[in-house]
């Protein structure tokens, strides 16, 4: 069955290191996966997106890759502060589907 | 520009009892969602519409109903409350350009009871 996953455990880093969050997924082959940010109590926010065919994406102080070889993405916070403090979900879209199918998030604790 | 919006926010439900979770959005989106999430869970997929007159199941279906009249609106029906259904439910709206999706805008959540 296809399954989408995402440590459990709660990453806590210090202020300033670089956080990385992984994403792996099976018996998928998404066109493009996506990750997002979500606070308590409030809904995701779209972050980014990256196409298979891409190996590397970044978005200010966020880097994502993805290895579709190994089915796997990596999601990079530089430079974290406090402000960073949530769950991130990586989300993959079927191809031929328009639905996201979501992992169960990861929360990143930033410590200052 | 309000994105999606879903209302009531909070409610409880007595078992058996039926209620209607709305959900709109304003930024002319053809494809809507509706996400239940519980805690320590993943996201789940309830019902989607791909445009006003069309809706299809997602992975949990079952006690829901959906309907899309406007491009707008995109309700969801409890019908028969259950405690199973106790959950935080999330509508979702985005759009194709091309052949990519940019990323779902998501509605701020309806956190149901059901006792």
């Amino acid at each position: 069955s296809q399954k989408i996953e995402q440590n459990s455990e709660a990453l806590n880093i210090q202020e300033g290191k670089t956080a990385t969050l992984t994403c792996n997924y099976t018996n998928y082959s998404p066109a493009y996966l996506q990750w997002y940010r979500q606070d308590p109590g409030r809904g995701p926010v779209f972050l980014l997106l990256i196409r298979e065919n891409e190996k590397e994406k970044r978005k200010e102080r966020l880097k994502v890759t993805f290895d579709t070889t190994l089915k796997q993405s990596l999601f990079h916070i530089t430079a974290s502060q406090p402000a960073d403090s949530a769950t991130y979900l990586c989300a993959l879209l079927l191809y031929g589907n328009n639905r996201l199918a979501f992992g169960k998030g990861n929360q990143v604790v930033v410590i200052p | 520009n309000a994105g999606v919006t879903q209302t009531p926010k909070f409610r409880i439900l007595k078992i058996g009892q039926s209620m209607t979770l709305q959900c709109a959005q304003d930024m002319n989106h053809n494809y809507m969602y509706w996400y239940r999430q519980d805690p320590g869970m993943g996201l789940k997929l309830i019902y989607y519409s791909v445009g006003a007159g069309i809706t299809d199941k997602g992975e949990v279906p079952n006690g829901y109903n959906v309907s899309r009249s406007t491009t707008e609106d995109f309700p969801l029906r409890l019908e028969l409350a259950a405690p199973s259904q106790t959950s935080v439910y999330f509508c979702a709206s985005s759009y194709l350009l091309g052949d990519t999706n940019y990323g779902y805008t998501f509605g701020s959540g309806t956190r149901l009871t059901v006792v």
